[in-house]
This record gives C-alpha cells, structure tokens and sequence, in this order.
C-alpha cells in the first residue's frame, strides 16, 4: 500500500524559499501512470492545487504561482520535492503531497499524506 | 480557470437523512470530477472520480452522476461518521481546481 508522508520546517521567514519533500513508501515516483502533485490549504478555507511532477519528470504548476514555484523529483529515493520561493503570509497552509493515478482512465487523487503545517512569519 | 461552484455552502442533515451536494463548472468538463471528503485535521480523501466511479473501499451509500457542467453527490442515508467537508474536483484543464466546499454538518 502506498503511503505518502510530508516533511519539512514548519516555519518559515517572509521572502525566504519553503522546501518541503513528499517521500514516497510502498511505490515509485519514477515508474507508472502517476502525477505527484502539491496541494495547500490556508488555515479555515480551500484546497489550491499548487503544481504536479510526472514519473517521466515533467512538471506543471498553477499559473498563479509558477513564477515562484519548482517542483523536482529524486527517482533514487522515491522522493519529490517543493520549492516556493519569495514567501508571504499568504502563503501560510497546510502543505499536502498527493498522488494522481491514471490507470485504465483518470482514477482522481487517490493517495494523500497527511499534510505538513507551514506557517510564514518572521 | 475553470471555475467548480458548489451548493450549498452548509448543510444540516440528521443522520439517515438523504444528502444531495452539487458542483457546477464554469464550463464544460466531460466527467473529468472527483469528489472528497475532509474530516476536521485530516487529509481529503478520494469518494469518487470521473464523476460517478466509487473509489476503493468507500461504501455504497456514496454515489455521483453529471457530467459536462453539472454534478452531484449524493449520500443515501447520513451515517455519523459521514459528517464533513466535500469538495468537488475538475481534471480537464489545467490548472486544476477544487470547488468551494459543502460542509454537511449534524441538524
């Protein structure tokens, strides 16, 4: 069974870079139909879908966040990684990791971590 | 952007009562939906994908249908345990986006 589990500070200083590692047991960041993706959900509201890694290492990212968003994967350890750059307070959430599988067709976002809490204040 | 409303914001349900929760698109977006459920301090998790499929283990008195621009959750009779947030999900275009989230809470 695959699990995934968040790592990473918990807090980080305004217009500093958050790092934060998705790493990956029980399966492969780098074989399968799977996109590895980052989502966030500021304290009290929604889920924003900040960008995904493919198990071939191609990324996407959401438009409204590209400028300072890199998402990176290390096929050798099972692992993928976020880097946001240029943070605010706005960008204080809960980070999730989360797997999207395409099987036979597009099977939704069917493994999730339990989440990491970043809070951005100096 | 493809923008997912749902309705509506809040939900007050007793438990073996029927719940319907819809999510609407801002355009069309075949039956690329999922649905998921949050539980305070948790994680979401995946109820059902493209628009009607139940995911694994998830109890038959979940159930979705739509497709294009209108979608909705049903949960047959409330159990306790099915008090939360659901959240809609659209995988057609990028970026991909979540509605707003209906929170069924206990009348």
């Amino acid at each position: 069974q695959v699990q995934l589990q968040e790592s990473g500070p918990g807090l980080v200083k305004p217009s500093e870079t958050l790092s934060l590692t998705c790493t990956v047991s029980g399966g492969s960041v780098g074989s399968g139909t799977y996109y590895w993706n980052w989502i966030r959900q500021p304290p009290g509201k929604g889920l924003e879908w900040i960008g995904y890694v493919y198990s071939s290492g191609s990324t996407k990212y959401n438009p409204s966040l590209q400028s300072r968003v890199t998402i990176s994967a290390d096929t050798s350890k099972d692992r993928f990684s976020l880097r946001l750059s240029s943070v605010t307070a706005a960008d204080t959430a809960v980070y999730y990791c989360a797997r999207e599988s395409w099987g036979s067709g597009w099977r939704g976002l069917d493994v999730w971590g339990r989440g990491t809490t970043v809070t951005v204040s100096s | 952007e493809i923008v997912l409303t749902q309705s509506p914001a809040t939900l007050s349900l007793s438990p073996g009562e029927r719940a319907t929760l819809s999510c609407r698109a801002s355009q069309s977006i075949s039956s690329y939906l999922a649905w998921y459920q949050q539980k305070p301090g948790q994680a979401p998790r995946l109820l059902i994908y493209d628009a009607s499929t139940r995911a694994a283990v998830i109890p038959a008195r979940f159930s979705g249908s739509g497709s294009g621009t209108d979608f909705t959750l049903t949960i047959s009779s409330l159990e306790p345990e099915d008090f939360a947030v659901y959240y809609c999900q659209q995988r057609s275009t990028w970026p991909l986006t979540f509605g707003g989230g209906t929170k069924v809470e206990i009348k």
